[in-house]
């Protein structure tokens, strides 16, 4: 079956600096999906990537689409304690299912 | 803003009784979703509803389980005979469309099988 990969697993960064996660899936996705998991709660969406090499911006966060549409990226500028959390890619292949990846748990330290 | 809820948050349970979890999705979306998350692990799929009937399920989704949506409102997941590995957060998420399948999840029930 599908599988969507994520690294690092972890990641500790100081306040300030820069956060990247990548995400792969072992077929092409339809779209791709972004969440954040606070620790102790529920996935929260963020965004959803659909055309190739497609590029979104969030304030700090940069989101990438692959153009083969099976890997994406996360990118945090000037991280903050805010963004402490899981993130999470998921990919839909075709239906509305999705295949959540394996996570990224980012600890901002002051 | 609109949200999805669950409930209980928390349900203690002994091996081989039969749970429902319950969920309020959001009131005009029309597709629903059960997921699991076993602490500290990735969200996992396990079924989505549309229209009254089942469009997909996972190999997790088992003949232990099955989904109802009794009445306008409500979404339930039954776990007929649970087992200590059903252990876990459930989720339950909505969407509004199958074009644009942004997921709201709840805040999870957490199922705990002694």
């Amino acid at each position: 079956g599908q599988q969507v990969m994520q690294i690092p697993q972890y990641q500790h960064v100081q306040e300030g600096e820069d956060f990247t996660t990548y995400c792969n899936s072992s077929t092409t996705l339809s779209n791709i999906q972004w969440y954040k998991q606070r620790p102790g709660g529920h996935p929260v969406f963020l965004i959803q990537l659909v055309k190739s090499g497609e590029v979104k911006k969030q304030k700090r966060l940069t989101f990438q689409f692959g153009e083969a549409k099976k890997n994406s990226s996360l990118h945090i500028t000037a991280t903050q304690t805010t963004d402490v959390g899981t993130y999470f890619c998921a990919g839909a292949g075709g239906g509305n299912k999705l295949t959540f990846g394996t996570g990224t748990q980012l600890k901002v330290e002051l | 803003e609109p949200e999805v809820t669950q409930t209980p948050s928390h349900q203690v349970t002994q091996m081989g009784q039969e749970v429902i979890l319950r969920c309020v999705p959001i009131s005009n979306h029309l597709y629903f979703y059960w997921y699991r998350q076993i602490l500290g692990q990735k969200v996992e799929f396990l079924v989505s509803f549309y229209n009254n009937e089942i469009s997909e399920k996972s190999e997790i989704f088992d003949d232990q389980f099955s989904v109802e949506r009794p009445d306008g409102s409500n979404f339930t997941l039954k776990i007929r005979s649970t087992k200590l590995e059903d252990s876990a957060m459930y989720f339950c998420a909505s969407s509004v469309s199958r074009a644009y399948n942004e997921q709201f999840f709840g805040p999870g029930t957490r199922l705990t099988v002694l």
